[in-house]
């Protein structure tokens, strides 16, 4: 199973400045997700981060707010810009090599003030 | 389209007990399902993958069943204890979608009472 760094695992910040969270992960993957989890809710994929293109976002976030960058097979990162206290949730990164199973990070738990 | 429940959405059960958790799908073309445990403000643990030609997978006290047909699986605790405490989420992989991306239940909220 693939081990999964998350950084950082909390963070208090600003409403309209940004924040960017890393995913290493301990071996190669083909395909790295970007989830959201509102406080209360089920997870909302964001987007797949593909290496060497860019970023597949799902309706209702775009890249504007979203960059997401994917420089190799291990490693990823998920920026939330201009953020205001709607963007307080757990932001996570999953990885999954051929349709199987599924594996998470610790999660990052944002609150914007 | 694919949904997924979980029924119930919360549970408090006495330390000792063997219980069960539900999750329910509405197309039976589903590649494989996964159950997840996540405590309080972290990320998921996978639990069980259930592939589609599988009827049941075991680890340790846990058992997770899949009958496509009926389209549900069940998430067997034996012996539970106050560590097993936390929520625990399902997830289906549809067979046919384009994306074969995950959709997820809601959740069911375990409490384990010492």
């Amino acid at each position: 199973s693939a081990v999964i760094s998350q950084k950082p695992s909390r963070d208090i910040c600003q409403r309209g400045t940004s924040l960017t969270i890393q995913c290493q992960v301990d071996s190669q993957v083909t395909m790295m997700f970007w989830y959201r989890q509102q406080p209360g809710q089920s997870l909302t994929l964001i987007a797949t981060a593909n290496q060497g293109s860019e970023a597949t976002y799902e309706s209702g976030f775009v890249i504007d707010k979203f960059p997401i960058s994917r420089p190799n097979l291990t490693f990823s990162t998920l920026t939330v810009s201009n953020m205001s206290p709607e963007d307080s949730s757990i932001y996570l990164c999953s990885v999954e090599e051929g349709y199987t199973e599924a594996f998470f990070g610790q999660g990052t738990r944002l609150t914007v003030v | 389209k694919q949904e997924v429940t979980q029924i119930p959405a919360a549970l408090s059960v006495p330390e000792g007990e063997n219980l069960v958790l539900n999750c329910s799908f509405t197309d039976s073309a589903i590649y494989n399902l996964q159950w997840f445990r996540q405590d309080p403000g972290k990320g998921l643990t996978s639990l069980l993958l259930i592939q589609s030609s599988q009827r049941e997978q075991t680890s340790g006290r846990l058992n997770a069943s899949l009958d496509k047909s009926s389209g549900r699986s069940t998430l067997y605790i034996a012996a539970s204890q106050p560590g097993d405490s936390a929520t625990y989420l399902c997830a289906v992989r549809p067979s046919f979608d384009s994306n074969y991306q995950l959709i997820w239940g809601a959740g069911t909220k375990l409490i384990i009472k010492p």
